[in-house]
């Protein structure tokens, strides 16, 4: 069975750093992996995904995550954070060829930028 | 662009009482999800349906009900509310199997007291 880790509960960065979350995922072949953001109050938003191919992919808000099969990782990153994207950020990870029992998620990071 | 909807946002709850959430998607969806979201533990799956008159268990089924009379609605059933079932409630659908991206609604927080 597929598993997610994201092992930073909290992250704080100050407005206008870079970010970068992160993400490592079990799984025995090529899994298809997601980034959701949640905004306080709201459903989760997808991000980005990846499915195969170029291993570096881009998201809406500026975002981008690279796949890094060697690590199992999955990174969220941002080269300029801004106050709005304080949130809860969801990794998730769906097994190639089906599963109807659809994605399994990490328990999240919740990112906090300091003015 | 509604995508899908979540009926009622807020709810308080007695001990034993009932309720069903509503979820309603708009895109011809055939996967939809239920999901319960616990402070620190992520989103743990409930029920899932792959279509119209079928659905099955998640991870956390126990007293919780589904059912799938049409491909734009999937309820969600509590029967006999307990405060472990506190918690925010939230409805998904994608358009394939569990490898697409899922669409989320905006949620139900559900207070059992």
């Amino acid at each position: 069975a597929q598993s997610v880790t994201q092992p930073d509960i909290h992250i704080t960065v100050s407005e206008g750093a870079s970010l970068e979350l992160r993400c490592n995922y079990s799984y025995g072949a090529t899994p298809y992996l997601f980034w959701y953001v949640q905004s306080p109050g709201q459903g989760l938003q997808l991000l980005l995904k990846y499915f195969s191919g170029d291993t570096l992919v881009q998201g809406i808000k500026g975002f981008e995550a690279e796949f890094k099969r060697s690590q199992s990782s999955f990174n969220l990153r941002k080269p300029s954070v801004h106050w709005s994207d304080a949130a809860e950020y969801f990794c998730a990870v769906g097994a190639k060829g089906g599963g109807a029992d659809g994605l399994t998620f990490g328990k999240g990071t919740h990112l906090i930028i300091q003015p | 662009n509604a995508g899908v909807t979540q009926t009622p946002k807020f709810r308080i709850l007695k001990i034993g009482q009932s309720m069903t959430l509503q979820c309603t998607q708009d895109m011809n969806h055939n996967y939809m999800y239920w999901y319960r979201q616990d402070p620190g533990m992520g989103l743990k799956l409930i029920y899932y349906s792959v279509g119209a008159g079928i659905t099955d268990k998640g991870e956390v089924p126990n007293g919780y009900n589904v059912s799938r009379s049409t491909t734009e609605d999937f309820p969600l059933r509590l029967e006999l509310a307990a405060p472990s079932q506190t918690s925010v409630y939230f409805c998904a659908s994608s358009s394939g199997q569990g490898n697409q991206p899922q669409h989320f609604g905006d949620g139900t927080r559900l207070s059992i007291l």
